[in-house]
């Protein structure tokens, strides 16, 4: 384990579902980011949550929708997803002004279907 | 907004030959890099990283890239591999600043490495 754990592994689901990643760390970061994985392209930068708030959304459709509660946890709301969507989820979490911190979950596995 | 570009999106090699990873980056001022790897069915990890002084950085496993400023490159290389270096392999810049702690990767690369 790396410290930050993302729940479930692996997740199918419909277009018409609703359903939600977890991401988890305790490793005292205070800013945590969402990443897509997706075959053939780069790891795309989601959302960057710092202290709580949200600083980055990089152009992501309305239908994830994230949620950061509190420093340690990071939820990615899925809605009305589309089979293109199907990637890996990337979380990771980072100390404040440590870029070199990066501390990346295992991922969950979504296939839209 | 910064780039990446990793050339290979394949390398197949095998035990004890040399690896070098390309990767070049597009950003004109000051750059913090990285490169990182994934194991089959792992999680991202860090190999190596530069931020300032040395350009011939020195990672984990045997692993070491060369910051060339001039080139905007900073290549992993790895003179013998092992079977157990096969993997994906991703370079990744922060340019700092206002882009805070954000990290561009590039596409990656994955090496097979035959016994």
């Amino acid at each position: 384990e790396t410290g930050v754990t993302q729940t479930p592994r692996h997740l199918v689901m419909g277009m018409t579902n609703k359903k939600s990643l977890k991401c988890e760390q305790h490793l005292g970061h205070n800013a945590m980011y969402w990443y897509k994985q997706s075959a053939k392209k780069p790891l795309e930068l989601m959302f960057v949550y710092n202290f709580k708030e949200q600083t980055e959304n990089n152009s992501v459709p309305s239908r994830f929708s994230p949620e950061c509660p509190n420093s340690s946890h990071l939820f990615l709301h899925l809605h009305t997803l589309q089979p293109e969507d199907s990637a890996l989820y990337l979380c990771a979490s980072s100390p404040p002004g440590r870029v070199d911190g990066y501390t990346f979950g295992s991922g969950t596995r979504l296939t839209v279907v | 907004a910064q780039s990446v570009s990793q050339h290979n999106h394949h390398v197949i090699l095998s035990e004890a030959a040399s690896l070098e990873l390309g990767c070049n980056y597009s950003y004109g001022g000051t750059v913090n890099l990285f490169w990182y790897v994934q194991y089959p069915g792992q999680h991202l990890q860090l190999l190596l990283k530069y931020f300032s002084g040395d350009p011939l950085v020195k990672g984990i496993k045997g692993f070491e890239a060369e910051f060339i400023k001039s080139k905007f490159s900073f290549n992993l290389r790895k003179p013998s591999v092992q079977w157990s270096d096969t993997a994906e392999y991703f370079c990744a810049v922060n340019v700092g600043g206002a882009a805070g702690n954000k990290l561009t990767f590039g596409g990656g690369t994955r090496v097979l490495v035959k016994p």
